[in-house]
């Protein structure tokens, strides 16, 4: 079993949809947890990051985490065509020493079309 | 300001060739990440470095991996005698440290086919 599942998609929505992408995760020792989106032939971005329980919103992006199900969400609201992209769940462990080591659920691709 | 810059974009290569993919981070920026993408994969962690010096190599998937860093700045990924499963898209990340949370910037990565 993988420490982090994401349906791969993809996953097809009319312009102005809501639009919900989950993850599952496996490690309750996972403190910091995180949304990247990744468009074509480009590197991964950070969308949001949240560290407790509970939701964080940002513009029409909020995210959610669950630690006690080990589940994260992340909403788009009013979905736009620009919002097409692959959207990546990470996670992060710090181990001794500090170091953060991301590992990464395998990416939901969205198209969003007008 | 400068992001995270890698060469080459593109490279084809013939099974059996050695490869040299480069990786220039953020000045600044101490700790580099090298992942692996496969097609419809999420990012597989392959080595970490703080520094100059690589605590955690326990992604590489085979001795024919190795990489390394010099004057706490440009990385060099190479893969010896590639093989066809090893093509993918390599990229690289680097944050400012590598205590606590740090955000990790990452780079457009080098699409690489074995042939």
């Amino acid at each position: 079993q993988k420490e982090v599942e994401q349906d791969p998609g993809p996953l097809s929505v009319p312009e102005g949809a809501i639009v919900s992408l989950n993850c599952t995760y496996s490690n309750s020792a996972f403190q910091y947890f995180m949304w990247y989106r990744q468009y074509s032939r480009k590197g991964p971005e950070l969308l949001m990051y949240t560290y407790s329980s509970g939701n964080k919103e940002d513009g029409r992006f909020t995210a959610q985490v669950d630690k006690s199900s080990k589940y994260i969400s992340l909403f788009i609201r009013d979905s736009q065509p620009s919002d097409s992209a692959t959207y990546l769940c990470a996670m992060i462990t710090l181990l001794s020493g500090g170091y953060n080591k991301l590992i990464f659920g395998a990416g939901t691709r969205l198209a969003v079309h007008p | 300001g400068a992001g995270v810059s890698q060469s080459p974009s593109n490279k084809v290569t013939e099974k059996g060739k050695d490869v040299e993919l480069r990786c220039d981070p953020i000045s600044g920026h101490t700790a580099l990440y090298w992942y692996r993408q496969s097609l419809g994969q999420g990012l597989e962690f392959l080595i970490y470095f703080q520094g100059n010096s690589a605590p955690d190599k326990s992604g590489l998937p085979s001795d024919r991996f190795s990489a390394e860093r010099t004057g706490g700045s440009v990385s060099t990924l190479t893969i010896q005698r590639t093989q066809q499963e090893d093509s993918a898209v390599y990229l690289c990340a680097s944050s400012l440290d590598s205590t606590s949370y740090n955000e990790q910037f990452f780079g457009p990565g080098t699409r690489l086919t074995v042939l």
